[in-house]
């Protein structure tokens, strides 16, 4: 059982390129999210998702863009690229409220320069 | 939105010494989770705590809940190098929506 697999591990973008990072769960979780964590400031919610087709806005969705078209898919989209939006990118899933337990990837280290 | 402040932000401590990190807000929280983060991995839940004045054992790790579900603690017995991490504690936010704290940093060095 795999759980959320996130690719790429790492990534280094030059200003203005767009990419995409893609998240998968195999666990039929309902609820997906997309976090950034920076160095000594938590994690922040940039997207999410409630169900195949529903996505909705978290406390930092500037400069990114979602879609969910599957219950497994989640990917996030990164379009012209700025060094702010250096960053470890987290996908996370759970089955129910996300106020349930989060099963998170392994992260995706994106450095923009 | 409700805030999560985690106290102390890093600690380094030698094998074997006891510990205690801790989570505090000024908002009540219907429940409070311990997320444990290892280097170049994500998050990890070890306990979710639900009712005021729970404790939760986890092995050598002790959690707390305050009475008033404002605040909690995570205390860490005969610490071990395979106890080092970022632990992060997290609560339902407005609409729904887990919020973070910032973590502390415990480096255990044998």
């Amino acid at each position: 059982n795999a759980g959320v697999t996130q690719t790429p591990k790492f990534r280094i973008l030059k200003i203005g390129q767009s990419m995409t990072l893609q998240c998968a769960q195999d666990m039929n979780h309902n609820y997906m999210y997309w976090y950034r964590q920076d160095p000594g400031m938590g994690l922040k919610l940039i997207y999410y998702s409630v169900g195949a087709g529903i996505t909705d806005k978290g406390e930092v969705p500037n400069g990114y863009n979602v879609s969910r078209s599957t219950t497994e898919d989640f990917p996030l989209r990164l379009e012209l690229a700025a060094p702010s939006q250096t960053s470890v990118y987290f996908c996370a899933s759970s089955f129910l409220r996300d106020t349930e337990k989060l099963f998170f990837g392994s992260g995706t280290q994106l450095s923009v320069l | 939105t409700q805030l999560l402040e985690q106290s102390p932000q890093f600690l380094s401590i030698q094998e074997g010494e006891n510990l205690t990190v801790y989570c505090n807000s000024s908002s009540v929280f219907s429940s409070l989770q311990w997320y444990r983060q290892e280097p170049g991995e994500g998050p990890v839940l070890l306990v979710t705590v639900v009712t005021g004045g729970e404790v939760k054992k986890l092995k050598r790790l002790t959690f707390q809940f305050g009475d008033a579900r404002k605040d909690s603690s995570l205390h860490i017995t005969a610490a071990q190098p395979g106890d080092t991490g970022l632990y992060l504690c997290a609560g339902p936010g407005g609409s729904e929506k887990l919020v973070f704290g910032k973590g502390t940093k415990l480096t255990v060095n044998p």
